[in-house]
């Protein structure tokens, strides 16, 4: 069965330094999405992508953030200079349309920021 | 930003026995869809409901999707040990994208 998958699965890196976090959505699938949950809080929507664009964004989703679909297969989600509280698990999803289809979500990237 | 509340958010119950989880709102909502969480792991789509008053089966799952579909219920029948995790309901409103989810009922099936 098709799956969403995510890499890395951890990641730990420096206040201020930059990360991409590395999506493959279910190949056939149109609409994208990236999802944060901080330990022991609700998973939260950061944004949604669809024909190469940024269709709906929360406000989480500052200027520090930024997402691309650098090619046919991957989608990605960068934070430019990170701070600790975006510590967290990233979930990736995909969706063959939306509002109402169901949207399929990876195993996440648990990021840690020291 | 509509609030999804489910209840109870801790539930401790021995295997063999039922159970029904809540997701409720005062909103109305498009379609609606549980999710059960492990530990580290991303969310794993369970159903989607989608007609007020829609219920579905999923062997001993069974959900229901209020007749005015602004509440969802989830019943198990026969708990066991493998149903242990943190359940969530999930929303996406009319004409938005992005799925709301609610605050979780966490469950634990004593074996």
């Amino acid at each position: 069965e098709p799956e969403v998958t995510q890499t890395p699965s951890h990641q730990v890196t420096q206040m201020g330094q930059e990360v991409i976090l590395r999506c493959v959505p279910i190949s056939n699938h149109l609409y994208f999405y990236w999802y944060r949950q901080i330990l022991g809080q609700k998973v939260e929507f950061l944004v949604s992508f669809y024909n190469n664009e940024i269709s709906e964004k929360s406000e989480i989703f500052d200027d520090q953030f930024s997402v691309e679909r650098p090619d046919g297969s991957n989608f990605t989600l960068k934070i430019r200079s990170t701070k600790l509280e975006d510590s967290a698990m990233y979930f990736c999803a995909s969706s063959t349309r939306a509002p109402r289809e169901t949207q399929y979500f990876g195993p996440g990237t648990r990021l840690l920021v020291l | 930003t509509q609030l999804l509340e489910q209840s109870p958010q801790f539930l401790s119950i021995q295997e063999g026995e039922n159970l029904t989880v809540y997701c409720n709102s005062s909103s109305v909502f498009s379609s609606l869809q549980w999710y059960r969480q492990e530990p580290g792991e991303g969310p794993v789509l369970l159903v989607t409901v989608v007609t007020g008053g829609e219920v579905k089966k999923l062997k001993r799952l069974t959900f229901q999707f209020g007749d005015a579909r602004k509440d969802s219920s989830l019943h198990i029948t026969a708990a066991q040990p493998g149903d242990t995790g943190l359940y969530l309901c999930a929303v996406c409103n009319f004409g938005n994208e992005k799925l709301t989810f609610g605050t979780g009922t966490r469950l634990t099936i004593i074996p």
